[in-house]
C-alpha cells in the first residue's frame, strides 16, 4: 500500500503551548487528507477533511481555531493544536486519500500516528 | 453524519477457527466499502476493498449487500496473529467522507 509518514509520532508539551503535527504522502499526491483523534478503548472520530489549496472542512463540535489545519501541497497537511490542554491528550492520526482516477475505491492511507501528552 | 454499526465484540475463539463480522450502514446513498485493522495503540491499516460481487484474499472473505445494507467479513483458520479491532469503513456517496465504525475486536486463543 502507500505510505503516508506522520510526524512527531509522540510529543509531551505543557498546558497552554501550541504543538504541530505533519502528515506526509510519500509516493503519491493526496488531494485529500483526513485528520482523526482517538481516545482510549474508542474509535476513531473524523476532525476534520483537509483539501490542498482550500480551507479544511471541519466536523460538528470540533473548535477550527482550535484545531488549525493546512493543506500547504499535495503531499503535506499540518494540524495545528493550539492552546494545549490536558483534554487534549489524544492520539491524532491523519490518512490520504489514494487519488480517484479510474474510477476505484478510494481507499485511504493512514499515517503510524502522533500521540500528545499535555501536562 | 449518517452511522456505521458494528458488534464490538469481544469474539474469543481458538486458533482455527472461522469468525465473521457484520456491519451496517444507514446511508444507502454509500458508495465504497472498506475492512481496516488496527493493532492495539497502532494507526489503522487496509484489510481489504470490499466489492459488490464480493471478493476474497486468502483466508479473508468479504461481502457487500446492499439491499440489507450490510458488509461481512469472514475469517477462515483464524490465526493468533488475527488478534486485533477490524473496523468497518464506509464512504458516503458524492462527498465520500469515510465513516468509521466503532470496530469489533478480536481474539483468538491457543
Amino acid at each position: 500500500g502507500a505510505v503516508v509518514s506522520q510526524h512527531p509520532s509522540w510529543v509531551i508539551c505543557k498546558s497552554g503551548t501550541s504543538v504541530k503535527i505533519e502528515c506526509r504522502s510519500l509516493d503519491f499526491q493526496a488531494t485529500t487528507m483526513f485528520w482523526y483523534r482517538q481516545f482510549p478503548k474508542q474509535s476513531l472520530m473524523l476532525m476534520a477533511t483537509s483539501n490542498e489549496g482550500s480551507k479544511a472542512t471541519y466536523e460538528q463540535g470540533v473548535e477550527k481555531d482550535k484545531f488549525l489545519i493546512n493543506h500547504a501541497s499535495l503531499t503535506l497537511s499540518t494540524l495545528t493544536v493550539t492552546s494545549a490542554h490536558p483534554e487534549d491528550s489524544s492520539f491524532y492520526i491523519c490518512s490520504a486519500r489514494w487519488p480517484s482516477g479510474g474510477g476505484d475505491l478510494l481507499e485511504q492511507f493512514f499515517g503510524p500516528g502522533t500521540r500528545l501528552t499535555v501536562l | 453524519r449518517k452511522e456505521v454499526e458494528q458488534d464490538p465484540g469481544p469474539f474469543n475463539v481458538p486458533e482455527g477457527a472461522t469468525v465473521a463480522f457484520n456491519c451496517t450502514y444507514s446511508n444507502s446513498a454509500s458508495q465504497s466499502f472498506f475492512w481496516y485493522r488496527q493493532d492495539c495503540r497502532k494507526e489503522p491499516k487496509l484489510l481489504m476493498s470490499v466489492y459488490s460481487s464480493g471478493n476474497e484474499d486468502g483466508r479473508f472473505t468479504a461481502q457487500l449487500n446492499r439491499a440489507s445494507q450490510y458488509i461481512s467479513l469472514l475469517i477462515r483458520d483464524s490465526k493468533l496473529s488475527d488478534s486485533a479491532t477490524y473496523l468497518c469503513v464506509v464512504n458516503d456517496g458524492g462527498s465520500y467522507i469515510p465513516t468509521f465504525g466503532r470496530g469489533t475486536s478480536l481474539i483468538v486463543h491457543p
